[in-house]
């Protein structure tokens, strides 16, 4: 079946500093959809992004990814990071032959210092 | 447009209970979502409705957990009975079968069982 890998558990960084969080995935299928959740302490995990188009970049809310399928490959990426990113961030995968059910990764939690 | 709702917000719970979570999804929405939230085992998938069928029901908590759906707007979680392990935040998400699979959640039930 599908599966999403987020290798880092735990990135720490400081404030100004470019975020880079990590997810890989694997599907059998071609067309898939990939997602950004973001959760901030105490709250539900919101959509941040999505895409499903190869090598074009998705931006929202200062935060880019592109879907690579060469590579099987979107990474969340943020210029220069913000104490308010602090929060803990799932990718998830999705595709049409599996009814458009969310497969998540185990999610990364980003710490971002003053 | 509402989004997901849950109640409670809170319970607490003795071991050997029976608890009984409650959520309306988006309207509209078809698919139904119910997940157990922890930090060491992320987020966890226990019951997936598509138009009020039951389409997947996580092997692991079959025994105990017990999701229904009772019709298109409301959908419980029993726990029955309840044991300290289960303490964790459920979540409940709704999505659209003509999207690409994109889950609104709601604002989650923190179970404690003593």
């Amino acid at each position: 079946g599908d599966s999403v890998t987020q290798t880092e558990g735990l990135v720490t960084l400081t404030e100004g500093l470019p975020v880079m969080l990590n997810c890989t995935y694997q599907t059998i299928y071609s067309n898939p959809f990939l997602f950004w959740y973001v959760q901030h302490l105490n709250e539900s995990p919101r959509l941040l992004l999505k895409s499903f188009t190869d090598n074009k970049r998705t931006e929202h809310q200062g935060f880019h990814a592109t879907l690579h399928k060469s590579s099987s490959s979107f990474h969340l990426q943020k210029s220069s990071a913000q104490l308010s990113d602090s929060a803990l961030y799932y990718c998830a995968l999705s595709d049409r032959n599996m009814g458009y059910k969310l497969t998540f990764g185990t999610g990364t939690s980003l710490l971002v210092d003053p | 447009d509402a989004g997901v709702t849950q109640t409670p917000r809170h319970e607490v719970a003795e071991k050997g209970q029976t608890i009984i979570l409650k959520c309306e999804p988006v309207s509209g929405h078809n698919d139904l979502f119910w997940y157990r939230q922890t930090k060491i085992q992320g987020l966890e998938l226990l019951s997936y409705f598509r138009s009020k069928s039951l389409m997947e029901d996580g092997g692991a908590f079959k025994d105990r957990f017990k999701a229904e759906m009772l019709n298109s707007s409301f959908s419980t979680l029993k726990i029955q009975p309840t044991e300290p392990k289960d303490s964790a935040v459920y979540l409940c998400a709704s999505s659209s079968t003509g999207g690409a699979g994109e889950q609104y959640f709601g604002p989650g039930t923190r179970l404690t069982v003593l």
